[in-house]
C-alpha cells in the first residue's frame, strides 16, 4: 500500500532533550516536506527536500533539522525542543518529476508535547 | 506578504444541502490550487486539483471553481451527507513545487 509513515505517533518530552521523528514514503517521490498545524495557523512549512541531499527551509525551520540521505526518509530532528514546538506534525511527499499540480501525499501525524 | 484566507466560521448545513467553501488569496499567482479533506487526528487527504486556466472542475459530489481574477477558489459539497463532516483546507502552489496551506473550513453535515 502507498503511504507516508511517520513514527511516533505522540510523544511526550521535556525541554531541551533531543528527538527525532522519523518519516518514510514508499512511493519513490521525489518532494518530502514537514509542516506543523497549530490551532488557527492551519499547516505551516518547516523544512522541504527537492531529493536526496537537497533541502531547504519553509516558512517556520527555527529550532528544527533535517536530513535527506535516502529518497525514502526524511526525518525531523530536534535538537533542544522548547514549549512552543508542541504541536502536530505532519510529514508529506509527491511526486515531482513529472512536473506542478501533482497531490501531496500526508503521513498520520506526530502530536508532539514539550513540558 | 502572501496569505490565504478560508471561512473563517464554521459551517453547519442540513443533510442534502450544499456546502459551498470559499479560498481567498492576496500577493499569490497560484499555477494550481488543490482541495483536501482533512479528519480529526489525521493527516489531509487530496481530493481536487485545478489548474490556473481551468474555470471548474468536478469529482462526484464535489465542484471547484477559480477565479484568478477575483483570487478566490469556491468549493462546493453537493447533497452533502454526514460523512462529508470534515476540515477542508485549500491549497496553492506556486513556481517552486512549495503548497502553502488556508488554515481550512470545518463543516459538520446534520442528519
Amino acid at each position: 500500500e502507498a503511504q507516508v509513515t511517520q513514527n511516533p505517533r505522540y510523544l511526550i518530552t521535556v525541554t531541551g532533550k533531543k528527538l527525532t521523528v522519523t518519516c518514510s514514503q514508499n512511493m519513490n517521490h521525489e518532494y518530502m516536506s514537514w509542516y506543523r498545524q497549530d490551532p488557527g495557523l492551519g499547516l505551516r512549512q518547516i523544512y522541504y527536500s527537492m531529493n536526496v541531499e537537497v533541502t531547504d527551509k519553509g516558512d517556520v525551520p527555527e529550532g528544527y533539522k533535517v536530513s535527506r540521505k535516502e529518497k525514502r526518509n526524511f526525518p525531523l530532528i530536534l535538537e533542544s525542543p522548547s514549549p512552543n514546538q508542541t504541536s502536530l506534525y505532519f510529514c508529506a511527499s509527491r511526486k515531482t518529476s513529472g512536473g506542478f499540480g501533482s497531490p501531496l501525499h500526508f503521513g498520520n501525524g506526530t502530536r508532539l508535547t514539550v513540558t | 506578504s502572501q496569505k490565504i484566507e478560508q471561512n473563517s466560521e464554521a459551517l453547519n448545513i442540513q443533510e442534502g444541502k450544499t456546502a459551498t467553501l470559499t479560498c481567498n488569496y492576496t500577493n499569490y499567482s497560484p499555477a494550481y490550487l488543490q482541495w483536501y479533506r482533512q479528519d480529526p487526528g489525521r493527516g489531509p487527504v487530496f481530493l481536487l486539483l485545478i489548474r490556473e486556466n481551468e474555470k471548474e472542475k468536478r469529482k462526484e459530489r464535489l465542484k471547484v471553481t477559480f477565479d484568478t481574477t477575483l483570487k478566490q477558489s469556491l468549493f462546493h459539497i453537493t447533497a452533502s451527507q454526514p460523512a462529508d463532516s470534515a476540515t477542508y483546507l485549500c491549497a496553492l502552489e506556486g513556481s517552486d513545487y512549495k503548497l502553502s496551506f488556508g488554515a481550512g473550513t470545518t463543516v459538520t453535515v446534520r442528519a
